[in-house]
């Protein structure tokens, strides 16, 4: 079964310092990943994906990903953070057989400091 | 634009009484997905529908029903027999036309709490 962890419950920077989440995932074939973001109350919205090809992947925000096979790793970056940037961040990995559901780990709560 | 919408945002129930939240998409999408989302434990999958007329169990599905009559609605059930349902409840849907389109769209969500 697949399963993703995100080792870091809550992480506080300071405005204009990078940030990095960390994700890693288990799952058996080549994973679909993907991270999103959610303020308090609200939905989900993606910041990007990764299928295949080019393992550094661009998203919206200034945010991007790096998929490690090696490591079994999808961490997500950003090289200057707004206080904007100041939600819960969640990675989740799917794949295109079964019931192509996404499977989440527990989140990151990002805090940002002035 | 499309979208989904779930409604209502807010929803209180009392004890042995059974609601229904709505998820309704525009967005032809065929697969729809209900997540039930707890502080500190991520979405987990309550059920999901890949076609109309169709829909199996995902990892929680004690105590909830749903039904796929329409290609646009997935409504869910919570019954009396979901002992613990205040949370905050996520539909989606998915594209499905190959990798490149492969993607989720979520709603608003709905946030239940038992009165």
């Amino acid at each position: 079964a697949q399963s993703v962890t995100q080792p870091d419950i809550h992480i506080t920077v300071s405005e204009g310092a990078s940030l990095e989440l960390r994700c890693n995932y288990s799952y058996g074939a080549t994973p679909y990943l993907f991270w999103y973001v959610q303020s308090p109350g609200q939905g989900l919205q993606l910041l990007l994906k990764y299928f295949s090809g080019d393992t550094l992947v661009q998203g919206i925000k200034g945010f991007e990903a790096e998929f490690k096979r090696s490591q079994s790793s999808f961490n997500l970056r950003k090289p200057s953070v707004h206080w904007s940037d100041a939600a819960e961040y969640f990675c989740a990995v799917a794949s295109d057989t079964g019931r192509r559901a996404l499977t989440f780990g527990s989140g990151t709560r990002l805090q940002v400091q002035p | 634009d499309g979208g989904i919408t779930q409604s209502p945002k807010y929803l209180f129930r009392k004890e042995g009484q059974n609601v229904t939240l709505s998820c309704e998409q525009n967005l032809n999408h065929d697969a729809m997905y209900w997540y039930r989302q707890d502080p500190g434990q991520g979405l987990r999958l309550i059920y999901y529908s890949q076609i109309v007329n169709d829909f199996q169990k995902g990892d929680i599905a004690e105590g909830y029903s749903v039904s796929r009559e329409k290609k646009e609605s997935f409504p869910l059930t919570v019954t009396s027999a979901q002992k613990n349902p205040t949370a905050f409840y996520l539909c989606a849907s998915r594209a499905r036309q190959g990798p490149a389109n492969y993607g989720y769209t979520f709603g608003s969500g709905t946030r239940l709490t038992v009165v």
